[in-house]
């Protein structure tokens, strides 16, 4: 099954750096979806963006998405130790189908 | 609006007992997921419901695993008997989707089952 796929598998910054975490992904999607994980709680889902879309901003969270290479990056800007969580891009493809979560980045923002 | 609701939020209980857990979607949402999470599997989708009617249990890992959806309010994740393997977090989610079931989810807080 498609499944995106999220590296680094662990990434460690201080605070007031930007982190970047990269989602590869296996054949033509729908749309490609960002959730967070906070350690001991639900995923949250922080941003989707659709396969006709190559940017989009939600507040310190940018998403690209680059369809060509199969790719999309969450870039974090100014990180707070309040962004420490684990990070994973869901993809769906075509059809009617649900979301296939990867294994997730674990980023840790040390103050 | 509460969210998803989970319960129990932990469950702790000996090899081959019966373990039930319950979920309640958010009110509106049309479907609802069950997942399953572990260190060495990730997040595994279990079975997933629409409208109330089971759409895919193929993630199911075995027969000892049975999920209903009674009324749209209301879903539970069977498990008898229970194996120490089965020891994971559980979450469910739903959503809202008027056609694909490719819109956001909305996890719950998951129940974290040790089987002993």
């Amino acid at each position: 099954s498609q499944q995106g796929e999220e590296d680094p598998q662990a990434l460690s910054i201080q605070e007031g750096e930007n982190a970047t975490m990269n989602c590869s992904y296996k054949t033509s999607i729908n749309n490609l979806q960002w959730y967070r994980q906070n350690s001991g709680r639900g995923l949250v889902h922080l941003i989707l963006i659709r396969s006709n879309e190559r940017e989009k901003h939600s507040g310190r969270l940018r998403v690209t998405l680059d369809t060509s290479k199969k790719s999309s990056s969450l870039l974090i800007t100014a990180s707070r130790a309040a962004d420490t969580a684990s990070y994973f891009c869901a993809t769906v493809n075509s059809g009617n189908t649900p979301l296939v979560f990867g294994k997730g980045t674990r980023l840790s923002v040390i103050a | 609006d509460a969210g998803v609701i989970q319960s129990p939020r932990h469950e702790v209980t000996e090899m081959g007992q019966e373990v039930t857990l319950r979920c309640k979607p958010i009110s509106g949402h049309n479907s609802l997921f069950w997942y399953r999470q572990t260190m060495m599997r990730g997040l595994e989708l279990l079975i997933y419901f629409n409208n109330n009617v089971p759409i895919d249990d193929s993630g199911m890992p075995e027969d000892r695993f049975s999920a209903k959806m009674p009324n749209a309010s209301f879903s539970t994740l069977k498990i008898q008997p229970s194996e120490p393997r089965d020891s994971a977090v559980y979450f469910c989610a739903s959503s809202f989707a008027a056609y694909v079931l490719q819109e956001t989810q909305y996890f719950g807080p998951g129940t974290r089952l040790l089987v002993l």
